[in-house]
């Protein structure tokens, strides 16, 4: 089975400031993949992020960078330099070899950025 | 390129009433998800299929929810009869394969609401 869990309900940040939320997962797969999405209030999810177990190096996008910490079964979210439209809430999800294509997503970050 | 399509964006019902959702994935994409996002949650699997087979609904309430994909593109979820408990939002992602990454598209869901 998998779970991720994400312990904050909301986060507040200003503008230009950077933000990270927190993800933590458990799985008994040996290879599985980490996962970032944004649902504004418009309700599509939109990806952001993807680290693999065995990738090398942390996965960065653009504002976006994962601080993947495989020991500690973390995988946090940075946003560098926030922008207003960065308000949203932000899921953290996996997928396992034996999950096949299942995605398990936690219950999610609601970040506000204020001016 | 189009999204995923999905209709109606909401839907107010009275109990014990049906309703049907539609999903149309992006073009090309083999593979085909129903989640439900309940309030304040993450969205949960109910069903995925592989061009037309559903290859699994182990979290598909059979009694009261069925879903087809003809002909392997579009897809239908029906809820026969609702209960106040079905009150969700419901959406659909597709993507290319099933892969550990294989992006997930979803579209902007119907809000469900059982009176």
């Amino acid at each position: 089975a998998q779970k991720i869990t994400q312990t904050q309900p909301g986060m507040f940040v200003q503008e230009k400031e950077a933000v990270t939320l927190d993800c933590t997962y458990d799985t008994s797969d040996p290879s599985y993949g980490l996962f970032w999405y944004k649902q504004p209030s418009s309700g599509e999810m939109i990806f952001l992020i993807y680290q693999g177990s065995y990738d090398q190096q942390n996965a960065t996008e653009g504002r976006y960078s994962l601080n993947f910490q495989k020991a500690r079964k973390s995988a946090n979210l940075v946003i560098s330099a926030s922008q207003l439209g960065d308000s949203a809430m932000y899921f953290c999800a996996m997928r396992g070899n034996s999950g096949y294509s299942t995605l398990t997503f936690g219950k999610g970050t609601m970040l506000l950025v204020s001016p | 390129e189009a999204g995923v399509v999905q209709s109606p964006r909401y839907k107010i019902i009275e109990k014990k009433q049906p309703v049907a959702f539609w999903c149309n994935p992006i073009s090309g994409h083999n593979t085909l998800y129903w989640y439900r996002q309940n309030l304040g949650q993450g969205p949960e699997l109910l069903i995925r299929y592989e061009n037309e087979e559903a290859v699994d609904d182990s979290q598909l309430p059979k009694d009261r929810f069925s879903a087809e994909r003809l002909k392997g593109v579009d897809s239908t979820l029906k809820i026969q009869p609702a209960e106040l408990g079905d009150s969700a939002v419901y959406l659909c992602a597709s993507s290319l394969g099933q892969g550990l990454y294989n992006e997930q598209f979803f579209g902007p869901g119907t809000r469900l609401t059982v009176l």
